[in-house]
């Protein structure tokens, strides 16, 4: 069974870190490209960053690009992503995802809520 | 980046209607297209992808088409577990944006 689960979600400052978690079990993590999604309290869906299978390639949204970094350790099967410089408008559940067919997220983690304030 | 708008953004139905959200993206992004449904509380689930392919084990009620810009998911008849919150987003290009969401609720 597929499982993704997050961790290292918590209350911190602006202008903190945080490194969320992600481990990831049931398939072959070196074999898939992993996503972070995140979802501000009451509000849609949106896309992070992208790493691929080997870790050599990444993508961010232009909002976080800069302040967080993804990464991936695949002989321990877990996604990680480093976010630095913290904002208020961070505040949200961030999802780490794994990519499927055409680059849709077939199996999501349950979350992990991030809150950043003073 | 490439804008997804869903349209409604809310929707009122009744168990057994026939249901159809939209969905337009601001370029052509192929067949880079897939649909989510989210519960409260709960992650997303990936309902379609690649516009049509339905995911494994997802009812065959739902039902995606389109091509280029605009795009429908469709729900035959609708069931009681089905509602919930929509989104498409484009996979064609980073950053992988999504809709704004389609709440379906029940009348």
């Amino acid at each position: 069974e597929v499982q993704l689960v997050e961790s290292g979600g918590g209350l911190v400052q602006p202008g903190g870190s945080l490194r969320l978690s992600c481990a990831a079990s049931g398939f072959t993590f070196s074999s898939y490209w992993m996503h972070w999604v995140r979802q501000a309290p009451g509000k849609g869906l949106v896309w992070v960053s992208r790493i691929e299978s080997d870790g050599t390639s990444t993508n961010y949204a232009d909002s976080v690009r800069g302040r967080f970094t993804i990464s991936r350790d695949n002989a321990k099967n877990t996604l990680f992503l480093q976010m630095n410089s913290l904002r208020v408008e961070d505040t949200a559940v961030y999802y780490c995802a794994r990519n499927h067919n055409w680059n849709g997220l077939d199996y999501w983690g349950q979350g992990t809520l991030v809150t950043v304030s003073s | 980046d490439i804008q997804m708008t869903q349209s409604p953004s809310s929707l009122s139905a009744s168990v057994g209607d026939r249901v159809t959200i939209t969905c337009r993206a601001s370029q052509s992004i192929s067949i880079y297209l897939n649909w989510y449904q989210q519960k409260p509380g709960k992650a997303p689930k990936l309902l379609i992808y690649a516009v049509s392919s339905l995911q494994s084990g997802v009812p065959s009620r739902f039902s995606g088409s389109g091509s280029g810009t605009d795009f429908t998911l469709t729900i035959s008849s609708l069931q009681p577990e089905d509602f919930a919150t929509y989104y498409c987003q484009q996979s064609y290009i980073t950053p992988y944006t999504f809709g704004q969401g389609t709440k379906l609720e029940i009348k």
